[in-house]
C-alpha cells in the first residue's frame, strides 16, 4: 500500500521561510504525481493551496509556492506570518483514479 | 460562486447505512469529477472515492471498497455517498470535494457533513 508522508510538524518564526515536504513510503516523488496542496485550520474545511506541483490556485498568495525538490514534492512559504498556522497536506494522484493524502503537517509560526 | 452544501450526517449504529448529500450550485455540475474526502476527529485527511462526471467511472480507497458507492444525479445537481456496514472506524467529517477543472487535484470543498458510528 502506498503511503504519502509529511513532516508531523514543523516550525517557522514569523517573517521566515519554511518548506514542507511530500514523499512517497517507496519511490520518489515527480511531477506524474500530479502534487496538490491543501491547507486547513481547525474546524474549517480545507482550501485548495496548490495544484499540478507548483501552480497556485488564484487568490492564493505569490509567498506559497510549490516545486519538486529532490525525490519529494514541497510547498515552500516565504515570509511567514501568523495566520499561516494551521495543517498542511499534500495529496499525490497515484493514477487509475486513485488519490492519497499525505499524514498533513500541523505548521506553528512562533 | 461555487457552493457545495453536504447533508445527511448522524448518528448511526455499526453495521448501520447512510446517505450522505452534496448539493452543488454555481457551476456546470455534470462537466466535473466529484470527490469525497473524509476526516476522522484530530485526525488528518483522507481521499475515500471519486466518481467522473456522467457518473460511469468510480474508484474506492480500499478502506472502504464494497461498503461505500459514490453516485450522482445530474439533473439534480447532487453527490451522494451510499455508506453501508458501517464501522465505528468511519466516524469522520465527510467532504465532498470538486476536482480543480483540467487537473488532477481538488478544488473547491464543502464545509462537511459528521457521521458518528457507535451504540
Amino acid at each position: 500500500q502506498t503511503v504519502v508522508t509529511q513532516e508531523p510538524s514543523f516550525s517557522v518564526s514569523p517573517g521566515g521561510t519554511v518548506t514542507l515536504t511530500c514523499g512517497l513510503s517507496s519511490g520518489s516523488v515527480s511531477t506524474s504525481y500530479h502534487p496538490s496542496w491543501y491547507q486547513q485550520t481547525p474546524g474549517q474545511a480545507p482550501r485548495t493551496l496548490i495544484y499540478s506541483t507548483n501552480t497556485r490556485r488564484p487568490g492564493v498568495p505569490d509567498r506559497f509556492s510549490g516545486a519538486i525538490l529532490g525525490n519529494k514534492a514541497a510547498l515552500t512559504i516565504t515570509g511567514a506570518q501568523a495566520d499561516d498556522e494551521c495543517d498542511y497536506y499534500c495529496v499525490l494522484y497515484l493514477g487509475s483514479g486513485i488519490w492519497v493524502f499525505g499524514g498533513g503537517t500541523k505548521l506553528t509560526v512562533l | 460562486e461555487v457552493q457545495l452544501v453536504e447533508s445527511g450526517g448522524g448518528l448511526v449504529q455499526p453495521g448501520g447505512s447512510l446517505r450522505l448529500s452534496c448539493a452543488a450550485s454555481g457551476f456546470t455540475f455534470s462537466t466535473y469529477w466529484m470527490h469525497w474526502v473524509r476526516q476522522a476527529p484530530g485526525k488528518g485527511l483522507v481521499w475515500v472515492s471519486h466518481i467522473n462526471g456522467d457518473g460511469s467511472s468510480t474508484n474506492y480507497a480500499d478502506s472502504v471498497k464494497g461498503r461505500f458507492t459514490i453516485s450522482r444525479d445530474n439533473a439534480r445537481n447532487t453527490l451522494y455517498l451510499q455508506m453501508n456496514s458501517l464501522r465505528a472506524e468511519d466516524t469522520a467529517v465527510y467532504y465532498c470535494a470538486t476536482i480543480w477543472s483540467g487537473y488532477y487535484a481538488l478544488g473547491y470543498w464543502g464545509q462537511g457533513t459528521l457521521v458518528t458510528v457507535s451504540s
